[in-house]
């Protein structure tokens, strides 16, 4: 079946520290990837996205690369910022994002100053 | 960008009882809705998906008469937990398909105590 798995939290960060968050997926066929963060008291809120092998996606600082070979689409952000702190979810879908999505587990990330 | 909102946010009711949830489109019109729900600490569950004017698709394992979607118009969807249970405490989370931007927009989540 289709999954995603992405690193566990809770991650805590002090401000301008880079930041990695782990997704790796399983799927049947070429999926689109995607990371949503969703801010406290908030709904969720698409970040990125990449459709292809080898494209970027990139949003706000944030980048992730769709990795094939290693069925993999970390989030990265070379400096964080108080304003980062939320959860953060990685996202598959076989149909394009308007369609049916599976979902990870959810990082939540605080930025300390 | 697109909002969705939900309504209400917080609901606690007595065993037995039935729960409606909306969830509601405020600026644009979402030929579909999708309706997900969250445990604590676990990825949000695709429970079914509603497209306006016909019946919703529910997933696999997902009871139909237990929770029941109706998506009377381009703005508004409902969900209806019926004969509610502790076990049906949850997060719900409602998402609206903007077709234009290929993309769902989410709302903020209704938090389902049953007591």
């Amino acid at each position: 079946g289709n999954s995603v798995t992405q690193m566990e939290g809770p991650v805590t960060l002090s401000e301008e520290a880079f930041l990695t968050i782990n997704c790796t997926y399983t799927a049947t066929g070429y999926p689109s990837l995607f990371w949503y963060v969703q801010y406290p008291g908030e709904g969720l809120q698409l970040l990125l996205k990449a459709t292809k092998a080898d494209d970027k996606g990139s949003n706000k600082g944030f980048e992730a690369t769709y990795r094939k070979e290693t069925t993999s689409f970390h989030l990265e952000k070379g400096s964080v910022q108080v304003s980062d702190s939320a959860v953060y979810f990685c996202a598959l879908s076989l149909r394009g994002g308007s369609e049916k999505l599976v979902f990870g587990k959810g990082t939540k990330l605080t930025v300390n100053p | 960008g697109a909002v969705v909102s939900q309504h209400p946010s917080r609901v606690i009711c007595k065993s037995g009882t039935s729960v409606k949830i909306e969830c509601r489109s405020l600026d644009f019109q979402a030929t579909t809705m999708f309706w997900y729900r969250q445990f604590p600490k676990q990825s949000l569950m695709l429970m079914a998906t509603s497209n306006e004017g016909s019946k919703a698709t529910y997933e696999q394992g997902v009871e139909k008469d237990k929770f029941l979607i109706n998506h009377a118009s381009l703005t508004l969807s409902t969900l209806t937990v019926t004969s509610a249970h502790p076990e049906d405490s949850s997060f719900y989370i409602c998402s609206a398909r903007f077709f234009m931007l290929d993309e769902q927009f989410f709302g903020p989540g209704t938090r389902l105590t049953v007591l």
